[in-house]
């Protein structure tokens, strides 16, 4: 059974950092682009980074260009989300996707309060 | 690019033929997916390519388009079909979707 588990998510000040984290199972974690997806408390979805299957390449949301930084290990099936300066508007349950712009498969995400 | 969705609520009973619909601001090439997401759930791929079903998605679930106007069908709604649904387009980064339209029992 394909599975992605999301772990990482927290209460965090504003200013403050986390990481979160991805561990795939049951398919060729290394053969597929991967991305994190955010959706506040109670409205839409928002796409915020993916990156290539090798690491290699990697695309952000404006509105975190340089604050969040996406990373994967294929040893470890597992792909990262490394979210620094972060703002209330960052609140959000955030989602692992399997794809790099289209949500094949989802994990079922992990909350982020940033609040003081 | 600016997904939107139409309408916001749709108040159904079970059986009926159900149209959604969604419209781009601008030409996505019909890279263009549908969603299912319930509450407390994280959102299920229907659609991809605009009419092409996902792995293990129904067949009352159908997808449509018309230049930016794209269309989910659900034939004859079950009562597991009860839920938001969202368009998303790939074409453009950053993929982006429309606000959802909630399917409820009427």
């Amino acid at each position: 059974e394909e599975q992605l588990v999301e772990s990482g998510g927290r209460l965090v000040q504003p200013g403050g950092s986390l990481r979160l984290s991805c561990t795939a199972s049951g398919f060729t974690f290394s053969f597929y682009w991967m991305s994190w997806v955010r959706q506040a408390p109670g409205k839409g979805l928002e796409w915020v980074a993916n990156v290539k299957e090798d690491g290699s390449h990697k695309d952000y949301l404006d509105s975190v260009k340089g604050r969040f930084t996406i990373s994967r290990d294929n040893a470890k099936n597992s792909v990262f989300l490394q979210m620094n300066d972060v703002r209330g508007d960052d609140t959000a349950i955030y989602y692992c996707v399997r794809g790099g712009t289209r949500g094949d498969h989802w994990g079922q995400g992990t909350l982020v309060t940033v609040s003081s | 690019i600016v997904m939107t969705q139409s309408p916001a609520t749709l108040s159904v009973s079970p059986g009926e033929r159900v149209t959604l619909s969604c419209r781009a601001s601008q030409s996505v090439s019909s890279k263009l997916a549908w969603y299912q997401q319930k509450p407390g759930q994280a959102p299920r791929l229907l659609i991809k390519d605009a009419s092409t079903r996902a792995t293990g998605i129904p067949a009352r679930f159908s997808g449509s388009e018309s230049g930016t106007d794209f269309t989910l069908t659900i034939s004859s709604l079950q009562s597991d079909d009860f839920a938001v649904y969202y368009c998303q387009q790939y074409n453009n980064w950053p993929p982006s979707f429309g606000q959802g339209t909630k399917v409820e029992i009427k």
